[in-house]
């Protein structure tokens, strides 16, 4: 079964660029019958979908982040990205990358905290 | 947009007991594509269910389940430790996909 693991820095400047990236393993990410999506969990709170995107590069956002994100597949290093522009303090979150059967998240990555701040 | 509502925010129960947490949407759930998930502190969410009645892989027989109309019903029979933690629903029949806001069962 899949195992992912995203990476990307910890501390991002506002107005800047958060980008991280999720590295599978134990499946290929362009042969898999798995979608590949990014969900956010801001501190003490809820969690919110921020993307999903296909083996084939299919993508779909969340209209209230669509403006600000771009999500990507390179299956030549079975990886997965997302890229989210002009960061605030709102963007503070835990990021988790998955995997998903249909639209339920069966595959998670450990989360990595996103701190936006100067 | 379909809303997810869950109730109540809190559950307290004790260990052996039984629970029922609910997510009412806001809309029809397309093909009852609903999904619950686990969260303990400091961990990522864990797949229950799937299909709104399906469970995933290696989840015990006390979880299940169900569905009428828009509402959607987690049911936990016999309450072991390490269930105690955050239930989370969503949808993702209809995008944008969309989470509830969360149950939270704790120890009475």
């Amino acid at each position: 079964q899949p195992q992912l693991q995203g990476s990307g820095p910890g501390l991002v400047k506002p107005s800047e660029t958060l980008s991280l990236t999720c590295t599978v393993s134990g499946a290929s990410i362009g042969g898999a019958s798995y979608h590949w999506g990014w969900i956010r969990q801001p501190p003490g709170k809820g969690l919110e979908w921020i993307a999903t995107i296909s083996r084939t590069g299919r993508s779909d956002y969340n209209p209230s982040l669509r403006s600000r994100v771009t999500v990507s597949v390179d299956t030549s290093n079975n990886q997965f990205s997302l890229r989210l522009d002009s960061v605030t303090a709102a963007d503070t979150a835990v990021y988790y990358c998955a995997g998903l059967i249909v639209g339920a998240a069966k595959y998670w990555g450990r989360g990595t905290l996103v701190t936006v701040s100067s | 947009e379909i809303v997810l509502t869950q109730s109540p925010g809190t559950l307290s129960l004790s260990p052996g007991e039984g629970g029922t947490l609910s997510c009412r949407a806001s809309q029809t759930v397309s093909s009852n594509y609903l999904a619950w998930y686990q969260q303990k502190p400091g961990q990522a969410p864990r797949l229950l269910i799937y299909g709104a009645s399906t469970r995933a892989d290696g989840v015990p027989v006390r979880f299940s389940g169900s569905v009428s109309g828009a509402d959607f019903t987690l049911s936990i029979g016999r309450l072991e430790p390490e269930d105690f933690a955050v239930y989370y629903c969503q949808q993702y029949g209809s995008s944008p996909w969309t989470f509830g806001q969360g149950t939270k069962v704790d120890i009475k």
